[in-house]
């Protein structure tokens, strides 16, 4: 099973900043990851597949990078709705594997 | 609209079983392979389970082979989840998700509300 880690557990961001969140997969994924947003009480919201395509709807301050065993979502510059905890989740080896979650809180 | 509301959760003793539905709208439901992901209170997130929109082919998380069954209803564009011989590490919120892109191993782009399982004696 692949075991995906995320970076750093908790972001501390101030409004108008710009998040970097890292995602890292024990083995190569190619590029068959995704992100996704989740507040709390909600379920998980689709933002990012292919590890840099942006799913509908998705504003353009979102934006994902990497291939391999090594991931990014950047939020260029944080909204008040963007804090959140974010998963990155494998697609590419059985069993589908999410990472535990980066926090995204107001500094 | 594309929605898919779960149902059937609840409190159940350990052992026992339930049976958790989660009604679709808005698509195609029997192209698409179909999957139920868990989230134990304040935890991540734990694929479960796939079932194949195109042949009906099954697939399960380790954890919950041989006690939890995925099926569906084409007819009535409902999943379900069977669960038997339910532990204390099943409680969860179960959410029921819709696969991308029909593949049984896909990111997820549609999510149910969740419906609460709690496993408790």
């Amino acid at each position: 099973e692949i075991v995906m880690t995320q970076s750093p557990a908790t972001l501390s961001v101030s409004p108008g900043e710009r998040a970097t969140l890292s995602c890292r997969a024990s083995q190569s994924v190619s590029s068959n990851l995704a992100w996704y947003q989740q507040k709390p009480g909600q379920a998980p919201r689709f933002l990012i597949y292919a590890a840099s395509t942006r799913a509908p709807g998705i504003p353009a301050r979102f934006s994902g990078s990497g291939s391999g065993t090594e991931f990014t979502l950047t939020i260029s510059s944080l909204q008040s709705e963007d804090f959140a905890v974010y998963y990155c989740h494998q697609y590419d080896n059985w069993p589908g594997t999410f990472g535990p979650g980066t926090k995204v809180d107001v500094k | 609209e594309v929605q898919l509301l779960e149902s059937g959760g609840g409190l159940v003793q350990p052992g026992g079983s339930l049976r958790l539905s989660c009604a679709a709208s808005g698509f195609t439901f029997s192209t698409y392979a179909m999957s139920w992901v868990r989230q134990a209170p304040g935890k991540g997130l734990e694929w479960v389970s796939v079932i194949s929109g195109s042949d009906g082919s099954k697939f399960y998380a380790d954890s919950v082979k041989g006690r939890l069954t995925i099926s569906s209803d084409n007819s009535k564009n409902t999943l379900y989840l069977q669960m038997s011989s339910l532990r204390d590490e099943d409680t969860a919120v179960y959410y029921c998700a819709k696969c991308a892109f029909g593949a049984t191993l896909d990111a997820f782009d549609i999510w149910g509300q969740g419906t609460m399982v709690t496993v408790s004696s």
